[in-house]
């Protein structure tokens, strides 16, 4: 079964800090790579998706896709209170229908 | 105008009582999906669909039934509800249905069975 791993934290970071987050996958064949930010109430939005091996730069926000090492992670730079939320990873699982970890929830304290 | 919406945005009901949660999108997507969401925020598919092909999670009770009168709407139909049952229900829909694209989510149905 393909399935992506994420610490659930919380993660804590002080305002103007890097914030990181991680998922492992355990499907080698997989191609792309969702991240999902989900304010709390709130539905899951799009900030960032990646398909290629190394960096993909959105503003404070990079994604980066290590294929060989089966990991994937989003660094917000600059962190704000604003950037609080739960972060959400995905990719196509089975069937190839949108597959979630369990969500990082980070906090971002002034 | 609303790309995904679903209605209502609360339910609470009694155990054993059967409810509908609906959904629409007006982004003319071949593909809509039903994902439950637990209070620790993991976010589970429980049916995919479009116009020719329902797939199931295997591990969704059977209490559970999707029905899709056009491409435009999939609700979500529950029976004899449990206190498991309660938790986030969103709607979502893509392109296509690939994996390899944006979901786009509804703003969520809050079920609470007492």
């Amino acid at each position: 079964q393909k399935e992506v791993e994420q610490n659930s934290g919380p993660l804590s970071v002080p305002e103007g800090a890097i914030a990181s987050l991680n998922c492992t996958y355990s499907d080698r064949g997989s191609q792309s790579f969702f991240w999902y930010r989900q304010y709390s109430g709130k539905s899951p939005e799009l900030i960032m998706f990646i398909y290629s091996n190394g960096d993909k730069e959105d503003g404070r926000f990079t994604a980066q896709l290590n294929k060989a090492s089966q990991y994937v992670s989003l660094l917000i730079r600059d962190s704000q209170p604003s950037d609080s939320a739960t972060y959400l990873c995905a990719f196509p699982g089975g069937s190839y229908i949108p597959t979630f970890g369990r969500g990082t929830s980070l906090i971002v304290h002034p | 105008d609303t790309a995904v919406s679903q209605t209502p945005k609360y339910l609470v009901t009694q155990m054993g009582n059967d409810k509908s949660i609906k959904c629409e999108q007006n982004l003319g997507h071949d593909t809509m999906y039903w994902y439950k969401q637990d209070s620790k925020k993991f976010l589970k598919i429980m049916f995919s669909y479009n116009n020719k092909e329902l797939i199931i999670n295997e591990t969704v009770p059977n209490r559970f039934s999707p029905k899709s009168p056009d491409k435009a709407h999939l609700n979500l139909h529950i029976n004899s509800l449990e206190l498991g049952d309660s938790a986030v229900y969103f709607c979502a829909s893509s392109r296509t249905g690939t994996g390899e694209e944006k979901l786009f989510f509804g703003s969520g149905t809050q079920l609470s069975v007492l």
